[in-house]
Formats: C-alpha cells, sequence, structure tokens
C-alpha cells in the first residue's frame, strides 16, 4: 500500500513570504494530521483533521497558519507570512477512523517537508 | 495530565552492544504506547507498539514491555548495529492524539 506523500520535499523561503505543503494520506485513512518539528523536538501536533473536519487546531498560529482538507482526502497547510522561527520539518500523518477501528490510534507519516526561512 | 519522560541522548554504544532507552509515562485510563524511530533525513516510522498492560511490543530485534505497575516502556535491543543510528521517540495514545517524548538520539560506532 502506498504511504503518505508529502511535497515538496525542501523550502527555502525569505521572512515575510508565503508558503504551502501538500499532503496526501494513506487511501482509507479518515484522520490526517500536521505536525510541526523544530530541531531536536518532538513533534508538535499543529491541527487534526477528522475526514473534511477540524478536530483540533489548538496549537495552530492562526494569524500566520492555514490548513484544509477539502473533500476529505488531500490536504494542505500554509504559513503566510512565514517568520524565522517557522523553520522546522512539517510533518503529515494519517490513521484510520479510530471511532471504527480496532487498531488503536497508529499514524503513519510521511517523509516531510523541511522548510528553511532565512 | 498526559506526559511522556525518555532518557536525554545523545545514546552513544559500540556495536552488538545492549540497547536500553528508558521511557515512563504518566496518564489516566488505559492508553496505548508507542515507540516510534527517525532515520536522519527521513520521517517517523512507527517502530513497535503496546495497547494493554503487560504486552510486548516487537520488530527489528526491538522490545518494549508495557508495564502499567512502574508507568514504563523501556525500548530494548540485545545486540545493536550501525543502521540502528537514529532519533527513537516514545510516545503514548490516550486518545487518537499522540503524546510525545523529546526524543532520545542513538548514535552506534562500528
Amino acid at each position: 500500500e502506498a504511504g503518505v506523500a508529502q511535497s515538496p520535499r525542501y523550502k527555502i523561503i525569505e521572512k515575510r513570504q508565503s508558503v504551502a505543503f501538500w499532503c496526501n494520506p494513506i487511501s482509507g485513512h479518515a484522520t490526517l494530521y500536521w505536525y510541526q518539528q523544530i530541531l531536536g523536538q518532538g513533534p508538535k501536533l499543529l491541527i487534526q483533521f477528522q475526514n473534511n473536519g477540524v478536530v483540533d487546531d489548538s496549537q495552530l498560529p492562526k494569524d500566520r497558519f492555514s490548513a484544509e482538507r477539502l473533500k476529505g482526502v488531500d490536504s494542505t497547510l500554509k504559513i503566510q507570512p512565514a517568520k524565522l522561527e517557522d523553520s522546522a520539518v512539517y510533518l503529515c500523518a494519517s490513521s484510520l477512523d479510530p471511532t471504527t477501528s480496532a487498531i488503536s490510534y497508529e499514524q503513519y507519516f510521511g517523509p516531510g517537508t523541511r522548510l528553511t526561512v532565512t | 495530565g498526559n506526559s511522556v519522560t525518555q532518557m536525554e541522548g545523545p545514546v552513544t554504544l559500540s556495536e552488538e552492544a545492549f540497547l536500553t532507552i528508558n521511557c515512563t509515562y504518566t496518564a489516566t485510563g488505559y492508553p496505548s504506547l508507542f515507540w516510534y524511530v527517525q532515520y536522519p533525513g527521513e520521517g517517523l516510522q512507527l517502530l513497535l507498539k503496546a495497547t494493554k498492560a503487560d504486552d510486548k511490543g516487537s520488530n527489528k530485534g526491538f522490545e518494549a514491555t508495557y508495564r502499567k505497575e512502574t508507568t514504563s516502556f523501556h525500548l530494548e535491543k540485545g545486540s545493536v548495529q550501525v543502521s540502528d543510528s537514529a532519533v527513537y521517540f516514545c510516545a503514548l495514545g490516550p486518545n487518537y492524539q499522540l503524546i510525545w517524548g523529546a526524543g532520545t538520539k542513538l548514535i552506534i560506532k562500528p
């Protein structure tokens, strides 16, 4: 089965520019997550979708970050305008719907997008 | 609240040495526990998991046992290889969000 796909793999932008990341989850996975991973730290959840609805976006800096998941499949995460502190790896993950699956909350990750803001 | 504490790294071992990476947790209820591995330049991969007390997860020679009495899920491997060099994350799944440890970098020298 195909894994979680993300693009681009690397992006370098200047501060105050905008950037967008794309994620295609594993087929049939209802839940999609975007994480921010700063070098040397664990992943920080930015937003979680269940199908095309937002379950949790409490840690998403909504003044500059936005995300959508149209049609409950692909998702995009946008930063506008970027700041230096946004330099990180942005990880997308997906999982089965935990309300219907007997498999307990196993998340599958994409390769990530490494963002450098200069 | 829920939390995960991992031993700080880096952990440096020689090839064929025995590995233990400690992970303890605080949680209410009966969460699932996971170990994820991140190889250089790659995303996170699930290494093993355990869904209830006394379960043992295992994969690629790594093992971890869900110990409710000590609230621990320590990762072990009997004989490490250079290819095991990576960052290892312990995670807690009380619901469909994961609580992550800070990660432990493992360096294996030939």
